[in-house]
């Protein structure tokens, strides 16, 4: 099992760029989770998935932010455009059902914005 | 929604004491109550986790206790080592309500095990 798998490790942009991370969650997980760490707010859900579709994205900061799931192997959380405040970790998690197990958290992805 | 509490917010410890973490949560809809370890630069990791429908859970060094009623549930680490040396969250996982699926964490403890 390759756990859940994100790309890229690190990202340092410019402020107004677009910034895009990918997410390949664990093969037969149909949740998926977006999640920002900071050390002011801890760890934030952004937005999550059941089955493909967006359950709950009041977590989204702003418009600026945007997430997709176009099938059960992939994700994306784009920005833009980017700012400084966005600098984070961001994290992918997967589970199987939104009923408790897990999830289990990718790597992260530890974004810099200039 | 759902609103998670952690304590304390950093904690040291000699090695071989036992370390306790404790947390609240405030939707009675929450029925799942997973752990994380969180090394440095790496993903949080579960550890272990507790559903509502049980009071204790135990694993090894590492056990887990769950007061329904009262809302709140706690990590309990003994002989501690070294290596537990990480930062620690809890999580509540409602399974209805308005909050459904809405995995919320708290604040996270540092702990420190000193050799």
């Amino acid at each position: 099992d390759a756990g859940v798998i994100q790309s890229p490790r690190h990202e340092v942009t410019e402020m107004g760029q677009e910034v895009t991370l990918r997410c390949k969650p664990i093969s037969g997980h149909n949740s998926l989770f977006w999640y920002r760490q900071t050390m002011m707010r801890g760890l934030e859900l952004l937005i999550y998935f059941n089955n493909n579709v967006p359950i709950d994205d009041s977590g989204m900061p702003e418009d600026r932010f945007s997430a997709k799931m176009p099938n059960a192997s992939f994700s994306t959380l784009k920005i833009q455009p980017s700012e400084p405040r966005d600098s984070a970790v961001y994290f992918c998690a997967s589970s199987l059902g939104l009923a408790g197990g897990g999830p289990n958290f990718g790597p992260g992805t530890r974004l810099l914005v200039l | 929604g759902e609103n998670v509490e952690q304590h304390p917010s950093t904690l040291s410890v000699q090695e071989g004491d036992s370390a306790v973490i404790k947390c609240t949560y405030s939707d009675s809809a929450s029925n799942y109550f997973p752990w994380y370890k969180q090394e440095l630069g790496k993903g949080p990791q579960l550890i272990i986790d507790i559903r509502s429908n049980v009071g204790e859970k135990k694993d090894q060094r590492i056990a887990v206790t769950l007061n329904k009623t009262a809302k709140h549930f706690s990590l309990h680490i003994t002989e501690t080592q070294p290596e537990d040396s990480a930062v620690y969250f809890c999580a509540a996982w409602p399974a209805g309500g308005t909050s459904y699926g809405k995995l919320t964490f708290g604040q996270g403890t540092i702990l420190t095990v000193h050799p």
